[in-house]
């Protein structure tokens, strides 16, 4: 079964603080997803992958950087994190116009 | 720009009750539409999927069905149940390389039993 996992599943850190997220996937997929998730918002995507090497942006990327150093891993990062980021974030995998396989999510509170 | 509207943000049931959630979409292209299901502590999942080739979708006792005319993609139950409870998000690909989904902002679902 189509899986992707996420780490931490929950992290409290410091505004001004470097966050990164952690993503693991192992469907094999060449694309991988960072989106937030907001009452009011829906699903918002941060940055996405092709593959190894490649990251782009989506529709929210300031404030983001992802990092994607193999098939199976993409990290999202905070480099100064704000109250703002303050969210649950999720991981997801796919490939070509199929379904998109989502990890549990990491909520992350910025105090 | 793509866009995907869901006005309902909270929908109330009974068990047996009809479920309809509404869903319209703007866009150039004709996407493929997607209804994704939120579980309580979990990520969403595939509901159901409809292409511009077969026009509806069906899965678990839903449908919606794909309607160009009206750009909508409205899901459907005929009697739902305690465990159908959830948020449903319809989503579209918006097209070009990387399979991006863009999202509604979600309907939740409650069903009394």
């Amino acid at each position: 079964e189509a899986a992707v996992t996420q780490s931490p599943r929950n992290k409290v850190a410091v505004t001004g603080g470097k966050v990164t997220l952690s993503c693991n996937q192992t469907n094999n997929h060449n694309n991988m997803y960072w989106y937030r998730q907001d009452t009011g918002h829906g699903l918002r995507l941060i940055h996405y992958s092709y593959g190894a090497g490649s990251t782009e942006k989506g529709d929210i990327p300031d404030g983001y950087k992802a990092s994607r150093p193999s098939q199976e891993n993409f990290s999202l990062i905070l480099e100064l994190a704000t109250p703002s980021q303050t969210s649950v974030y999720f991981c997801a995998s796919g490939t070509g116009n199929t379904e998109v396989f989502f990890g549990k999510g990491t909520r992350l509170t910025v105090v | 720009g793509d866009s995907v509207t869901q006005k309902q943000g909270q929908v109330t049931l009974s068990e047996d009750d009809f479920l309809f959630i509404n869903c319209t979409y703007s866009t150039t292209t004709y996407p493929t539409l997607f209804w994704y299901v939120q579980y309580p502590g979990q990520g969403p999942q595939l509901l159901l999927k409809v292409t511009t080739a077969n026009n509806k979708g069906i899965s678990r006792g839903f449908e919606a069905t794909y309607d160009k005319g009206t750009t909508s993609f409205h899901l459907q139950k005929a009697s739902v149940q305690e465990s159908d409870s959830a948020v449903y998000f319809c989503a579209l690909n918006y097209g070009g390389s990387g399979n991006k989904l863009i999202f509604g902002t979600g309907t939740l679902l409650s069903v009394k039993p």
